[in-house]
């Protein structure tokens, strides 16, 4: 089946300790997205890719980064996480032709604990 | 004034019974409408697509009001598997989500 891949599932890390999350996807979508949700709040956007076009959010913090080796994997990496940045990391996918906003399919997500 | 706005709820509902939630939207340009779904812990699901006036799928219906600028969302003969987070979501050249509204149903 077609579907949008998270791991790992859960992170734990400590302050400071960079970290890894990574997301796949077997849609052949051109535009990949990571968002952050906290606990009873709206998914926050942080950036997307459109291919190979890199697009932050004028509100994401320097802290995170995003690489987009191919069309089928994108990571998130957190330099230095902070106590702020527990949080659910969710990862989604869209084909678009024109711009990148359209139906958007989310992966099981990240949960990230920051010791 | 927030992009997206829901009433958080919860709204406890006894099974079988119909329930309606209201998204508002600040921004009337905007042209495509989401709802998903989000169980407890989990990713969120598009539910529906809504494009133009409204959309229907089984029991659930999607409503547009642009002069009002809210969508709705419509489900009857409510299940227990239909408790979760309902979440709105609009196209600003890209997805603005509420931050959802919860529901309950009871037996």
């Amino acid at each position: 089946d077609a579907m949008v891949i998270q791991n790992p599932r859960y992170q734990v890390t400590q302050f400071g300790k960079p970290v890894t999350l990574s997301c796949s996807q077997t849609l052949n979508h051109n535009v990949m997205y990571w968002y952050q949700q906290k606990s009873s709040q709206a998914p926050k956007l942080l950036f997307h890719y459109y291919d190979k076009d890199f697009n932050n959010e004028a509100d994401t913090p320097d802290n995170f980064q995003s690489r987009r080796p191919n069309t089928s994997f994108c990571f998130l990496d957190i330099r230095s996480p902070g106590l702020g940045d527990a949080a659910m990391y969710l990862c989604a996918t869209s084909r678009v032709q024109t711009r990148p906003s359209n139906e958007q399919f989310f992966g099981p997500g990240t949960r990230l604990t920051v010791l | 004034r927030k992009e997206v706005e829901q009433d958080p709820g919860p709204f406890n509902v006894p099974e079988g019974a119909t329930v309606a939630f209201n998204c508002t939207y600040s921004n009337s340009a905007s042209q495509s409408f989401f709802w998903y779904r989000q169980d407890c812990r989990k990713e969120p699901k598009l539910l529906m697509s809504v494009y133009s006036s409204g959309n229907e799928d089984g029991r659930f219906t999607a409503q547009l009001n642009r002069a009002s600028q809210y969508i709705s969302l419509l489900i009857r003969d409510s299940k227990l598997s239909d408790s979760a987070t309902y979440l709105c979501a609009v196209d600003y050249n890209k997805l603005v989500f509420g931050a959802g509204t919860i529901l309950r149903v009871k037996s």
